[in-house]
């Protein structure tokens, strides 16, 4: 592995359908960033984890769900997916956490829930 | 909280001319502002960024440009290339968060 990786890379969901999308770094970063980007509105933020334990909601958490167990790991997780989650979500890492700190993004994952 | 508008949505330059993004903010407490390249298919990158301590900051053919005062930022790149096809975003912190603006998508006409 080298850098930020994301599965899958596509995925059609039914709605309803629970589904998680995965998220994984080799760069030993503390920080770990889940957005969406919608085309119009540029890239949102979902959830954040500045460090291995710890969780925080961005500007659009309602109906997801993240957890950090280790330093490598982000999944982003739908419980019960709705249409209006159809996008293209990217997960991100930086070196730190906070604002100033570059994001490194992975490949992406589009989602379309039918 | 935090609002970013990004104009235009779409720019198409001539290769070899000037291309400018402008970016406005709302929130006068912002003080970092990152602008990243999104290439066709491929994941954003960081392309230059600019805290509010500074005025300008050049990297090559691309530079950034802050005015505090009225809440806005901007993008140059000069003499652009064919490479430079993309959608740049702008970004301006918020507390804990980057909030970003909505896209430019520019295209570098032959």
């Amino acid at each position: 592995i080298a850098g930020i990786t994301q599965a899958p890379t596509s995925q059609i969901l039914a709605a309803g359908r629970r589904m998680t999308l995965r998220c994984t770094q080799d760069m030993r970063h503390n920080a770990m960033y889940w957005y969406r980007q919608d085309l119009g509105l540029g890239l949102r933020l979902i959830h954040y984890s500045n460090t291995a334990g710890t969780t925080g909601k961005g500007e659009v958490p309602d109906g997801y769900s993240v957890s950090r167990a280790n330093t490598d790991d982000f999944p982003l997780t739908l419980a019960s997916a709705v249409p209006s989650q159809t996008s293209v979500y990217f997960c991100a890492s930086s070196e730190q956490g906070g604002v100033y700190n570059e994001q490194f993004f992975g490949p992406g994952t589009r989602l379309t829930v039918l | 909280g935090e609002n970013v508008e990004q104009h235009p949505s779409t720019l198409s330059v001539q290769e070899g001319d000037s291309a400018v993004i402008k970016c406005t903010y709302s929130d006068s407490a912002s003080n970092y502002f990152p602008w990243y390249k999104q290439e066709l298919g491929k994941r954003p990158q960081l392309i230059i960024d600019i805290r509010s301590n500074v005025g300008e900051k050049k990297d090559q053919r691309i530079a950034v440009t802050l005015n505090k005062t009225a809440k806005h930022f901007s993008l140059h790149i000069t003499e652009t290339q064919p490479e430079d096809s993309a959608v740049y975003f702008c970004a301006a912190s918020s507390s804990y968060q980057l909030i970003w603006g909505a896209g430019t998508k520019l295209i570098i006409k032959p």
